[in-house]
């Protein structure tokens, strides 16, 4: 089935910890999104790519970092986790062509950082 | 000022009844909008999206934009139980970074 898959589902870890969320897409979408989606919040970018190769940083990029190796990969990774840090992180893809169709999300990873 | 204003609600409803959700946002660059439900501990998932002034209608939603005033509204029209949900309005420029920007959603309760 068509999608974009996350993992892990959850995870708990501990605070200075390195943990990478796994984003992969089988829609051959052009462009990639990490957000984290916190109460009264609302959704918040933080990093952001339009085509394998590139990235860029978005509302909130302190603390992630993220790669593009491929059109199908999108890996977010913390580098020292901290308890701020704890979310739920969405992966997103879209198409990049004349219009812009929204977007497909994946099914989000909760994290508790303690 | 927040680029995407929502009122975050809850906002009830009958069953039956029209449920109007809206929206403002700031930058006025901002070429395409976007409607987005989201069931609680679930993924958003798109409802509507409009580029152009005036009505989009499919199905019960209707998505109206007003690009002059800077809003874009979201009815629901026979209200039913199941679209209790928090609505997501997002809006993006259609050039440059192109991510969308979302509003915090309104939750929205159909009681019936």
């Amino acid at each position: 089935i068509a999608g974009i898959t996350q993992a892990p589902t959850s995870q708990i870890l501990a605070a200075g910890r390195r943990m990478t969320l796994r984003c992969t897409q089988d829609m051959r979408h052009n462009a990639m999104y990490w957000y984290r989606q916190d109460l009264g919040l609302g959704l918040r970018l933080i990093h952001y790519s339009n085509t394998a190769g590139t990235t860029g940083k978005g509302e909130v990029p302190d603390g992630y970092s993220v790669s593009r190796a491929n059109t199908d990969d999108f890996p977010l990774t913390l580098a020292s986790a901290v308890p701020s840090q704890t979310s739920v992180y969405f992966c997103a893809s879209s198409t990049t062509g004349k219009a812009n169709y929204g977007y497909t999300f994946g099914s989000g990873t909760r994290l508790t950082v303690v | 000022q927040k680029e995407v204003e929502q009122n975050s609600g809850p906002l009830s409803v009958p069953e039956g009844a029209i449920a109007s959700l809206n929206c403002t946002y700031s930058d006025r660059g901002s070429q395409s909008f976007f409607w987005y439900r989201q069931y609680s501990g679930k993924s958003p998932e798109l409802i509507m999206f409009i580029y152009s002034n005036g009505d989009k209608e499919d199905g019960r939603f209707t998505a109206q934009l007003n690009k002059a005033s800077q809003y874009v509204s979201l009815l629901i029209r026979d209200s039913q139980p199941s679209d209790s949900a928090t609505y997501l309005c997002a809006v993006s420029m259609d050039t440059g970074r192109r991510a969308l920007t979302f509003g915090s959603g309104t939750r929205l309760q159909v009681q019936p």
